[in-house]
């Protein structure tokens, strides 16, 4: 969804890296998610935030960090990347009281 | 065991053919039900979406929902080779979608 923007789109890094990916929307949606990706495990979710002041854990936070900066961007820090962080990772939006996720094309990264 | 589990797959089917995918849960809090198309190298995009139990047609698809059995179901009729995609179905509760692992449709010309 073009409404939904990733950056990078594509990332190859070195163990022990930190690494930002960057989510920005204009669909003016309050709750903003982060999820990863792997074959065979499906989407799993690491943090989700429900407006700019509210932050929570998913199923998968060690190892991730998130900032909110402001309503449309949404920010996910491997603090010091590791190997099984290689992962398609994407970013989705939602607006409050409506439970459909809207997607972020994602961001293909890579931890030698 | 995972809270939304998915036929792992893949499937190839010919084109026309009806296809059937599946998923169960096992959280009773979840409250609403949805399937997303995954293209290659695109992010999830939404399907089908429904609160109860019992069907809800859209075109070729159909989504069905059994909350006593646990159970839901994708049913594509007439398919076509631009459904080939990797399916996922997700359950949701308080704003938050548990996914299964997604199944991959090749549909053969």
């Amino acid at each position: 969804d073009a409404d939904v923007t990733q950056t990078p789109r594509n990332r190859i890094t070195k163990t022990g890296k930190r690494i930002m990916l960057e989510c920005s929307q204009t669909k003016g949606h309050d709750r903003m998610y982060w999820y990863r990706q792997d074959p065979g495990l499906g989407l799993r979710l690491i943090y989700y935030s429900f407006d700019v002041k509210d932050i929570n854990k998913g199923e998968i936070s060690d190892g991730y960090s998130v900032s909110r900066q402001a309503q449309a961007k949404f920010s996910l820090s491997l603090e010091s990347a590791i190997p099984n962080q290689t992962a398609l990772y994407f970013c989705a939006t939602s607006e409050i009281g409506l439970s459909e996720q809207f997607f972020g094309p994602g961001t293909r990264l890579t931890v030698l | 065991q995972k809270e939304v589990e998915q036929d792992p797959g893949p499937l190839s089917v010919p084109e026309g053919a009806i296809v059937s995918l599946n998923c169960t849960y096992s959280n009773s809090a979840f409250q609403y039900f949805m399937w997303y198309r995954q293209y290659s190298r695109k992010g999830p995009e939404l399907l089908m979406y429904t609160y109860s139990s019992g069907n809800k047609e859209d075109g070729r698809f159909t989504a069905q929902v059994d909350k006593s059995s646990k159970y839901i179901s994708l049913f594509i009729r007439d398919s076509q080779p631009s459904d080939s995609a990797t399916y996922l179905c997700a359950c949701g509760a308080n704003s938050k979608l548990t996914f299964g692992k997604g199944i991959t449709l090749s549909v053969r010309p």
